[in-house]
Formats: C-alpha cells, structure tokens, sequence
C-alpha cells in the first residue's frame, strides 16, 4: 500500500525566502505525482504534474523535482509572498494493482508573512 | 465549463436524512472522482467514473453512498441515512484522461456536509 509522507507539516517564513517541502513514499511503482495548494475553505488547485519519465517541472517561481528510486520529491518556491500562504499536498498515482487513484500526503501548511 | 462545478456549497442535515450532492465535470473531461476530506489534509477516494460507468468503487461505504453520471446531467453522491462521521468535505474531481501518466485532475471547491 501506498503511503505519502509530507515533511514539514507546517511552515512559517518571511516574505521573499526560498522553500522546499519534501514528499515522500514508499512505493516506487508510479504512475505520476502531483502537486496541489488548497487554501482555507476552498478545494484544491493543480500545481505541477510529473510523470514518471520526468525529472522535474517548472511553473513561475514554483519548480517539482522527482527522484522515483529514493521515493522523494520535492516542491522549491522561490522568493516566497504572502500570496503563497495555503497547504500544499502531493498526490502519487500508483501502478500497481490497476489502481490509478492517487494518494495524498497530509500536506504542508505555510504561512508567509509581510 | 472550465471548471469543476459542485452544489451546493453547504448542506445541513440531521441525522438519518438523506444527502445528495452534485458534480459538475469540465466539459470534455471523461472521468470523474469522489473524495471525503473528514480531518484537515486526509482525503479518502470513495469513487470514480469513466462516463457512467463505475470504474473504480473500492472507497464506498456501499450500505449507505450511492453514486451515479447519467448522460447530460451532473454526476451525484448519495447518503442515505447521514450519520454524524458522515460530516465533511467532499470534494469531485474530474480529468480527461486517466490510465495514463497525463491523468491530472482538477478539482471542484466542494460540499461542506455537516451531519447535525
């Protein structure tokens, strides 16, 4: 069985710092992982979507790494706003079994603050 | 449309009243998943679609969810009998393709269920 893991589980920084949160899981067998913001109250916005042939992806100031055979990846904002502050959650689809539903991790919550 | 439409946006009940919510996809989107987000952050997939047809249904409660995408109308979620840890978010998911590493889905704002 999958399990995503989510490291740290809340973050607070000042305006303009560079981040990195971590996903991790335990099995390699996927399909793609994808990352996600929600904001308090609302549903879940798309990020980033690597697939399992990628490396990474890139969008603005957000870049998603992907390391399959360590079970890793992670999500690098650069020169972090306010505008940033939500949950960030990653979703891994696995291979096997013929299931393609994703599983979250618990996500990172982050507060960036004037 | 554009976006993943879900209604309404809260639903009260009281316990052993039925609930029923709607589900939008975006329009060309031939998939549609079900998630229940009870604690912050923990979601649990209860079903998906590929048109109407079930495709995956390992995540529901089968005595008491329902689920169905009818031709040209939204897709629903059903619960009949609500019980109080039926109280969440529950969130539609809908994407244009999904046994395939391009399977990004998109996400409605979802239904805040609050069982009384």
């Amino acid at each position: 069985k999958q399990e995503v893991t989510q490291i740290p589980a809340a973050l607070s920084v000042p305006e303009g710092e560079n981040l990195v949160l971590n996903c991790s899981f335990t099995d390699s067998a996927i399909y793609n992982l994808q990352w996600f913001r929600q904001d308090p109250g609302k549903g879940l916005t798309s990020l980033l979507l690597i697939q399992s042939s990628q490396r990474e992806q890139t969008s603005g100031r957000l870049n998603a790494s992907l390391d399959k055979s360590s079970g890793r990846s992670t999500l690098y904002i650069a020169a972090s706003q306010p505008g940033d502050s939500a949950t960030y959650l990653c979703a891994v689809s696995t291979t096997k079994g013929g299931s393609y539903i994703p599983t979250f991790g618990r996500g990172t919550s982050l507060i960036v603050h004037p | 449309g554009e976006e993943v439409a879900q209604t309404p946006k809260h639903l009260v009940r009281g316990e052993g009243q039925k609930a029923k919510l709607y589900c939008a996809p975006i329009k060309g989107h031939s998939y549609v998943f079900w998630y229940q987000q009870v604690l912050k952050n923990e979601f649990k997939f209860l079903i998906s679609f590929q048109n109407e047809n079930v495709f995956d249904e390992t995540g529901m409660p089968k005595e008491r969810f329902s689920a169905k995408c009818l031709p040209n109308s939204p897709c629903s979620l059903e619960i009949q009998a609500t019980k109080l840890e039926d109280s969440a978010v529950y969130f539609c998911a809908s994407s244009q393709f999904f046994r395939s590493a391009y399977n990004e889905q998109f996400f409605g704002p979802g239904t805040r269920l609050t069982v009384l």
